[in-house]
Order: C-alpha cells, then sequence, then structure tokens
C-alpha cells in the first residue's frame, strides 16, 4: 500500500512568489492534515481538510490557504511568500471512521524563500 | 491552549543502554491521546507509541516504552537496548479527542548514539 505522498519534494521560490504544495493520501484515507516545520517554531498545525472542507484551522495568515479535491488529494497555497515561509511542509492523512489518531505523515516538502 | 515541553533538547545514549526522554503537557481535556513520534534525518515523522489518556496502563511497543503519569501531566519514552537506528529527533506530541487530527508537538529530542 502506497504511503503519503508530497510533490515537489524541494523548491525553491522568491520573496512575494506563490507556491502550491500537492499532498496524495494513503488510499482509502479521507483526512488531510498539513504542519509547517521550522527551525525555530518547531512543528506547527496549519489545517486539516476531510470532505472537500476545511475542518480545522491553524493560527496562520490568511496567506496560507488549502483546499482538497474529490479524490482526498490535498494542496496548500502560499502567497506573497515571505523570508520566514521556508520551512518543511508536511501533510499527514487518515481514515475518516476508526480511531482519529491513526494518522500518517508524507515525507514533506522543503520549501526555500530566497 | 494545550501545550508540550521537552526539555532536553538533546541526549546520548551508548548503544545497547537505556535512554528517557521527557516531555510534560498541560491540558484541560480529560480525553486525549499522547504520542511519541521519530523523524530520522529522512525528515519522514514516524509513530514510535501511543497512549490514550484514560488507559492506566504504560503503553509498550517492543523496545520502546512510556511512562505516563495523568496526574502529573508527564508522558516520558524509555528507549531499551538502543540501536544506532534509534538516532533520530524526537518529538512529544498531544491531541485532544475533540480535536479533529490536530496534533501539538513539543520542540523535540536530538537523541544520539554512540557505538
Amino acid at each position: 500500500k502506497a504511503g503519503v505522498t508530497q510533490t515537489p519534494r524541494y523548491l525553491i521560490k522568491t520573496r512575494g512568489q506563490q507556491v502550491t504544495l500537492s499532498c496524495s493520501p494513503i488510499s482509502g484515507h479521507r483526512s488531510v492534515s498539513w504542519y509547517q516545520q521550522t527551525p525555530g517554531q518547531g512543528l506547527q498545525f496549519l489545517f486539516e481538510y476531510f470532505s472537500e472542507t476545511q475542518r480545522n484551522k491553524g493560527n496562520f495568515p490568511g496567506r496560507f490557504s488549502g483546499r482538497q479535491f474529490s479524490n482526498s488529494r490535498s494542496e496548500m497555497n502560499v502567497s506573497t511568500l515571505e523570508l520566514g515561509d521556508s520551512a518543511l511542509y508536511l501533510c499527514a492523512s487518515r481514515f475518516l471512521t476508526g480511531p482519529t489518531y491513526e494518522q500518517y505523515f508524507g515525507p514533506g516538502t522543503r520549501l526555500t524563500v530566497t | 491552549a494545550q501545550t508540550v515541553t521537552q526539555s532536553q533538547p538533546e541526549m546520548s545514549v551508548q548503544e545497547a543502554e537505556t535512554v528517557t526522554l521527557s516531555c510534560t503537557y498541560d491540558t484541560s481535556e480529560s480525553d486525549y491521546y499522547l504520542f511519541w513520534y521519530k523523524q530520522p534525518p529522512s525528515r519522514q515523522m514516524i509513530l514510535v507509541i501511543r497512549q490514550e489518556a484514560y488507559k492506566q496502563q504504560n503503553a509498550t511497543e517492543n523496545r520502546f516504552s512510556v511512562n505516563f503519569q495523568k496526574a502529573a501531566k508527564s508522558f516520558s519514552l524509555k528507549i531499551s537496548d538502543s540501536q544506532l537506528g534509534d538516532a533520530a529527533m524526537y518529538f512529544c506530541a498531544y491531541k485532544g479527542e475533540t480535536s479533529g487530527s490536530r496534533l501539538t508537538f513539543g520542540e523535540g529530542t536530538q537523541l544520539t548514539v554512540n557505538p
């Protein structure tokens, strides 16, 4: 069974640009969550999507947005990039039924903003 | 708001020996889960062990066990017979019963295993 996949794995962008990251969950998983990992702030929850709707949101500015498609794949978008957005972005997926604690992480996308 | 604190930024252990990583948390919820995740240099987050707050028995997974002290809000991880492959960043994480998938992570402890 394939794990959570994230594309691209590495990305370099310039300040002011926007970026879109993609996450494909494990087959059958319908919930996708996103996290930002930085050396200064650690791991922080961005948002969770299931049934194509944002269900939970962390404390991030509106420049961070996401969406989920009918096949459960999710995209995360960051507009007007800032240097501080340089981070590892992780997504995690889980089934909607059954234990809510069983979520699985992807390998992450490393975003560098110059 | 829930918080998770790991007071040991770095730890080291000799191969085959035992090490304990500390974690404390703060919450007003009665139902929650606690986790230890391992993040090796590949950056892939791997679940090591899970503890449900309503269970009094400490969780165990092979060489990994926890000491869950609910009243003290403490959740430490013990790694027995440490192996070189255990070297990684370890994160303690909290999830409330009603918080969906949202995990609150501690700052992490970098574990070095010396041969």
